[in-house]
């Protein structure tokens, strides 16, 4: 079975500029999370889709949206771009149901670097 | 709000030495406490977990132990090797719209051959 794949794995991009990154959840897999993660802040808690809607949300600025879709793909976009942005975006996807272990399976992530 | 603590931040060892990770949690509701590996480049991956009817639970070299009165837990590795070289990063469970993980601020663990 694949496991989550994400897309791009690399960026570079500049302040005010919009990004859009994607994950591709392990088949079978409906909840998807995004995560930043920076060096001595850890992964911070972005947001979470389940059936194509938003379960729960950290505490991000507007500016960090998601999205899933009907296959359980899911995007999240960040606008205006600025230099703090510049992080790994990680995504995560997990099985529930009765097959729900807790376990998130976590993708190989989308480097970002904002100029 | 809500928060996990994670302490020491770095932690350096020598191969076979034991190394714990202490983990303070704030939210007396949080009923699920795993613990990931991330390898230098690599993608977390869970190494074990523990929920609160239980206070600890064990995987060969690797344990942890929780708690729930002090809002505490803790990874114990024993006999490291350098291959146990990683960031490690606690979690707990926090209610909204559905069960989320709040993390630590990682540990990175160095073992010294």
């Amino acid at each position: 079975k694949a496991g989550v794949t994400q897309t791009p794995r690399y960026l570079i991009k500049t302040r005010g500029q919009q990004v859009t990154l994607s994950c591709s959840p392990i088949s079978g897999h409906r909840s998807v999370s995004w995560y930043q993660q920076t060096p001595g802040q850890g992964l911070q808690f972005l947001f979470e889709y389940f059936s194509e809607t938003q379960r729960n949300k950290g505490n991000f600025p507007g500016r960090f949206s998601g999205r899933q879709f009907s296959n359980s793909r899911s995007e999240m976009n960040v606008s205006t771009l600025e230099l703090g942005d510049s992080a790994l975006y990680l995504c995560a996807s997990k099985h529930l149901g009765q097959a729900n272990t807790g376990e998130l399976f976590f993708g190989e992530g989308s480097r970002l670097t904002v100029l | 709000g809500e928060n996990v603590e994670q302490h020491p931040s770095t932690l350096s060892v020598q191969e076979g030495d034991s190394a714990v990770i202490k983990c303070t949690y704030s939210d007396s509701a949080s009923n699920y406490f795993p613990w990931y590996k991330q390898e230098l480049g690599k993608r977390p991956q869970l190494i074990i977990d523990i929920r609160s009817n239980v206070g600890e639970k064990k995987d060969q070299r690797i344990a942890v132990t929780l708690n729930k009165t002090a809002k505490h837990f803790s990874l114990h590795i024993t006999e490291t090797q350098p291959e146990d070289s990683a960031v490690y990063f606690c979690a707990a469970s926090i209610k909204g719209g559905s069960e989320k993980l709040v993390f630590g601020k990682g540990m990175k663990l160095t073992v010294n051959p």
